[in-house]
């Protein structure tokens, strides 16, 4: 859907494990972003990218990280995963930052 | 601190009738304003834009109307139908800025009933 993929859709990890979610895009975008979406919190941003290498912290990026090694993936990782890292993650990528994004269809991640 | 705020979390109307929707925000520097819709178990998808040298722009339905002086905005839908059910989230940016980043509102949970 508009060249953006997330993956895997559906994930449940046990606490202090490792978690990575991908974000791949097909339209050459110089922009990713990586939100969690939480009821009463609406979108909240963890990290984003502004070019290959360049990554940037948002507002909640504690117990994040991110990498962008090429302009079509953007890797979240969770570095140890807690119960309140249990959210929908959702990716976000634009060619002009703050003319608008094109969102992938999201992960839901469940830590038990 | 949130820069946008939507400060109802639910609207409920009935099919046929105006749905209105608002928005505030807090930073000046703001200068394009949108509304994104989203159903669940999908990505939010973009629904109408405004530029913050207008005051109003339509497709169709919707409506989006900024009030700079007042630094709020409102998404007008006419007539509401039960399709429009869903989240909606107002997202401001400041297009000079190379940060590229939208700011969101909380959203507001839209029901149209029948």
């Amino acid at each position: 859907d508009a060249g953006i993929t997330q993956s895997p859709r559906h994930k449940v990890t046990e606490t202090g494990t490792p978690v990575t979610l991908r974000c791949h895009q097909t339209e050459n975008h110089r922009y990713m972003y990586w939100y969690r979406q939480d009821p009463g919190h609406g979108l909240r941003l963890i990290h984003y990218s502004y070019g290959v290498k360049d990554t940037d912290k948002g507002e909640v990026s504690d117990g994040y990280s991110v990498s962008r090694s090429k302009t079509e993936d953007f890797l979240l990782t969770l570095e140890s995963a807690t119960s309140s890292q249990t959210s929908v993650y959702f990716c976000a990528i634009s060619s002009q930052g703050g003319y608008g994004y094109t969102f992938g269809s999201g992960t839901r991640l469940t830590v038990v | 601190d949130q820069q946008v705020k939507q400060n109802s979390p639910s609207l409920s109307v009935q099919e046929g009738r105006i749905s209105i929707l608002n928005c505030d925000y807090t930073n000046s520097m703001f200068d394009y304003f949108l509304w994104y819709k989203k159903y669940p178990a999908e990505g939010p998808t973009f629904l109408i834009s405004i530029s913050s040298i207008k005051d109003k722009n339509e497709d169709g339905r919707f409506t989006v109307f900024l009030n700079k002086s007042a630094k709020h905005l409102s998404l007008h839908i006419v007539p509401s139908q039960p399709g429009d059910s869903a989240v909606y989230f107002c997202a401001a940016s400041d297009r000079g800025s190379t940060l590229g980043r939208l700011y969101f509102g909380r959203g507001t949970q839209l029901t149209v009933w029948p």
